[in-house]
């Protein structure tokens, strides 16, 4: 089975910071990979979809790197809002949706 | 549309007894996955369905988890037995053709004791 890696934190970060972190995955097919966040005691939402060539939404980006086989989460300018679990994702065709086991950020004030 | 509907959100039941969960996906989506999400193992895929048909269920912990999906706008998680063990999120995620956002519900939450 597909193994997706993140450092479980937790990331305290005092607002206004930037914050990154990273995931690595083991199938090197995978084609699509999703970071997604979750709020305590909430169900995950997709935070974005992150692409060969990077992509930027606001103060996020997220980038891939094929050839180490991980992906990035970059935060700007954190805000208190901010604080939660974000979990990397993994699809690779058959295998559905692959999990990491997620991030804990905290932004302090 | 409502999202993905859940039932129970919170279920406590005895070990030993029979726990089915529900899930009602968004219409039109034509994929579904049941995660169990705990402390210790994070989010794990248990199973997942493809236009009604399980494609990948090795994720299944044991014989006493079954899931089924007789149409598009339904699908059951049963345990039987439960056990203490089996104490933990469920949550049913829906998502429609390509690669699309994934969808969750509210999850339930339950407790064997």
């Amino acid at each position: 089975r597909k193994e997706v890696e993140q450092d479980p934190g937790p990331f305290n970060v005092p607002e206004g910071a930037t914050v990154a972190f990273n995931c690595t995955y083991s199938n090197s097919a995978s084609q699509s990979f999703f970071w997604y966040r979750q709020d305590c005691r909430k169900e995950p939402k997709l935070l974005m979809s992150v692409y060969s060539s990077g992509n930027e939404d606001g103060r996020f980006t997220a980038q891939l790197n094929r050839a180490s086989q991980y992906i990035s989460l970059l935060i700007r300018d954190s805000k208190l809002s901010d604080s939660a679990t974000y979990l990397c994702v993994e699809e690779g065709g058959a295998d559905g949706l692959t999990f990491g086991k997620g991030t804990h950020l905290i932004i302090q004030p | 549309d409502a999202g993905v509907i859940q039932s129970p959100r919170h279920e406590v039941t005895e070990m030993g007894q029979e726990v089915t969960l529900r899930c009602k996906p968004i219409s039109g989506h034509n994929s579904l996955f049941w995660y169990r999400q705990t402390m210790m193992r994070g989010l794990e895929l248990l199973i997942y369905f493809n236009n009604n048909v399980p494609i990948d269920d090795s994720g299944m912990p044991e014989d006493r988890f079954s899931a089924k999906m007789p149409n598009a706008s339904f699908s059951t998680l049963k345990i039987q037995p439960s056990e203490p063990r089996d104490s933990a999120v469920y949550f049913c995620a829906s998502r429609g053709m390509g690669n699309t956002e994934a969808f969750f519900g509210q999850g339930t939450r339950l407790t064997v004791v």
